[in-house]
Order: C-alpha cells, then sequence, then structure tokens
C-alpha cells in the first residue's frame, strides 16, 4: 500500500462544467504531482507542487489548476472541461523536493473523469 | 524535446522465453531513466531505476547513452509477469516523461 488515495474513483461531468480532484499524500511526503493519462498512452505531466507552492508545470493550459495543502492533501481543478479532458488523472506523492535521487515516487490508483 | 519511445504496443512471449521490452529516449542532458509496471486492477508502481543498476524480480535494465536506449530484459518470462511497462525519463524539476507503454502477455 502506498498510502495515496485520489477522489472519486470514477466520475461523468458535461462539456463547460468544472471538476476538483482530490489527492490525499503519504504524512511526510511534501512532493506531489499530477499527470493526465489518456487511453492509451502513458501519463503525462501537469504540474506539480512542493510545500504548497508550484513546483513545475507541463504543457496544459492555465484551466488546469492545483493547490496543496498543509495536510498532504493536494487538489487538481479543471475549469471549462473539453470532451479531450476525458482521462484518468494520477496524483503522485514523494518525500523530497527532487523526487528523484532515490526518493520514490508513489501513484494513487487514479480518477477516471468522463467528460459527455 | 525530451522523448520516450516504447515501440511495441504488444509483446506476446511464452512462458520461459526471454523477454526484452525496447525503450529509447532522447534528452539533452544526463538522464535519470525508470521503469514502471502496472499489473491488472493495480495502481502504477516503480519496477527499477537505472542508477540503482538492481535486479527487481528477475528483471534488469541497462542504460546505453550511446544508442540512448534503455531496455527492460528478462531471461525466461513468467505468467505473473503480464503487465503494462512503462519507461520514464527524469527531467530537471522532477517531472517524469513516460512513453506510451508496452503490454507485456506471457502466455502458458
Amino acid at each position: 500500500e502506498t498510502g495515496v488515495t485520489q477522489s472519486p474513483t470514477h466520475l461523468i461531468k458535461t462539456r463547460g462544467q468544472q471538476v476538483t480532484l482530490r489527492c490525499s499524500s503519504q504524512s511526510g511526503h511534501n512532493t506531489v504531482s499530477w499527470y493526465q493519462q489518456a487511453l492509451g498512452q502513458g501519463p503525462q505531466f501537469i504540474f506539480q507542487y512542493y510545500r504548497e507552492e508550484e513546483n513545475g508545470r507541463g504543457n496544459f493550459p492555465p484551466r488546469f489548476s492545483g493547490l496543496q495543502f498543509p495536510n498532504y492533501s493536494s487538489e487538481l481543478n479543471v475549469n471549462a472541461l473539453e470532451l479531450d479532458d476525458s482521462a484518468l488523472y494520477l496524483c503522485a506523492s514523494s518525500p523530497g523536493r527532487t523526487s528523484f535521487s532515490g526518493n520514490t515516487i508513489y501513484f494513487g490508483e487514479g480518477s477516471w473523469l468522463t467528460v459527455v | 524535446a525530451q522523448r520516450v519511445t516504447q515501440p511495441e504496443k504488444l509483446l506476446s512471449v511464452f512462458k520461459g522465453a526471454p523477454v526484452e521490452l525496447k525503450c529509447n529516449y532522447s534528452y539533452s542532458g544526463s538522464p535519470e531513466l525508470f521503469w514502471y509496471v502496472q499489473y491488472s486492477r493495480q495502481r502504477l508502481q516503480l519496477l527499477l531505476r537505472h542508477i540503482s543498476r538492481e535486479s527487481i524480480k528477475g528483471f534488469t535494465a541497462d542504460l546505453n547513452k550511446g544508442e540512448t536506449s534503455f531496455h527492460l530484459k528478462k531471461p525466461f518470462a513468467q505468467e505473473e509477469d503480464s503487465a503494462m511497462y512503462y519507461c520514464a525519463l527524469g527531467e530537471y524539476g522532477n517531472k517524469l516523461v513516460f512513453g506510451a507503454g508496452t503490454i507485456l502477455r506471457v502466455k502458458s
């Protein structure tokens, strides 16, 4: 068990709506990243937070935003949903600021978002 | 741009046969490379990383900077190895760049 839990596991939204996905990381994991995984593709990096500040962003528009809280929980918010936003959204956490160099990144099971 | 390529979507082998899952990358700096595995109905998990030079579940992977490759190998496949395998590149700033993945199917 990795200690990374995500909610909800599945949800359906209508185009134009807004969605909030939640992640609870393992205690002591100060770094959290979010990834989008479209069907048949590998995960793509959305952004990363370290101690409640954004610490890197992938090639995603500003309508994708996030928050990280002191209790090791975090959120991914997507505004103005589009059909192409349908995907599995993965949360990943790690203990250090630099996720590599010995630190392991732990993934949650993901939230399946369907936009209709 | 940094990129990870896994040329095979599906690799099907018989139990006991050798396995090689291919991964090629493009990266301008000194790469950190990983293999992640996702078994059926389970979450993505780290299998191995190149800096550890370890063998996990009989799998090994050697970084070849000349060929920009990080192929995953196992001499004798087992049925429980059937899963989706992702090669990933660690970028500066803690970001992982994933390949599209290869499904490994081990037949009995």
